[in-house]
C-alpha cells in the first residue's frame, strides 16, 4: 500500500543548528504523487508547511526545504538555521490530485530546539 | 488562516456508550476527513467524505463508525457503540481541492 516512513523522534538540536529530517515514501496505488510536510504546534492543529507536486521540484517555507527525489522516493525536510520557535511535530506525507484518496501520514517527528 | 474547529477537546464516555465528535469545517470545503491516533502511535487514516457521500475508507473504520454532514453543518463522527480501543485522538480536516487540508486541534475520545 501507499506509505510514508520519517525519522523517528524526538530529535532535539540547539538553536542556529541544521536539521534534516529524512523522508521516504512507497507509492504502490499511486501514479503521480503529491509529496508535503506539515507541521504541529503545540495546542494546534497540522497545518500545511510546504508541498511539491512535481519530481524534482524543490518547495520551500519559513526557511525549509525539501525536494521531490522520484529516484530515492526521497522527501528529506531541511533547514540551515533552526530557531526556537521551530519545536513542533513535523509530518510528511503522501497524495494525490488524481483520485479520491485521502493523504497518508508519516509517524511525525517531534523536534526540541534548545537555546 | 482557516480555521477548522472541533468540538469538544476531550471527551469521556463509558464503554458501550454511543458519541459523536463534531467538526466545524471550513466554509466552502468540500471534501472532510477523519483522522485517528493513539497516544504514541501513527496518525491513521479512517474515512473521507464528498458531496455526502463516503468516498473512501480505511480498515479502521469499523461498522460501528458512521460520518454524515446534515445540511452543511457540522461534519460529524459517530461511533456507536463505543470499544476500549476507541480511545485515541481524533483529527477532523477539510479540504477545497483535495491536495491541502486543514485539521482542528483533535478531539481527545478516553472510553473507559
Amino acid at each position: 500500500g501507499d506509505s510514508v516512513t520519517q525519522t523517528e523522534g524526538p530529535v532535539t538540536v540547539s538553536e542556529s543548528e541544521s536539521l534534516i529530517i529524512n523522508c521516504t515514501y512507497s507509492a504502490t496505488s499511486i501514479a503521480y504523487p503529491n509529496l508535503f510536510w506539515y507541521v504541529r504546534y503545540p495546542g494546534e492543529g497540522l497545518q500545511l508547511l510546504l508541498k511539491v507536486i512535481t519530481a524534482g521540484q524543490k518547495g520551500s517555507s519559513r526557511g525549509f526545504e525539501a525536494t521531490y527525489n522520484k529516484e530515492t522516493t526521497s522527501f528529506h525536510l531541511q533547514k540551515a538555521s533552526v530557531q526556537e520557535s521551530d519545536s513542533a511535530v513535523y509530518y510528511c506525507a503522501l497524495g494525490a490530485s488524481n483520485n479520491n484518496n485521502a493523504p497518508r501520514f508519516g509517524a511525525g517527528t517531534k523536534l526540541s530546539v534548545k537555546p | 488562516g482557516p480555521k477548522v474547529l472541533q468540538i469538544p477537546s476531550h471527551q469521556i464516555i463509558d464503554m458501550g456508550q454511543m458519541v459523536t465528535l463534531n467538526c466545524d469545517p471550513v466554509s466552502n470545503h468540500l471534501y472532510f476527513y477523519w483522522y485517528k491516533q493513539i497516544l504514541g502511535q501513527q496518525m491513521e487514516f479512517l474515512v473521507n467524505f464528498y458531496n455526502g457521500k463516503v468516498m473512501e475508507k480505511s480498515k479502521l473504520f469499523k461498522d460501528q463508525f458512521s460520518v454524515e454532514r446534515p445540511d452543511g453543518s457540522y461534519f460529524t463522527l459517530k461511533i456507536q457503540p463505543t470499544a476500549l480501543e476507541d480511545s485515541a485522538v481524533y483529527f477532523c480536516a477539510s479540504s477545497s481541492t483535495k491536495n491541502t487540508l486543514y485539521f482542528g486541534a483533535g478531539t481527545r475520545l478516553s472510553v473507559l
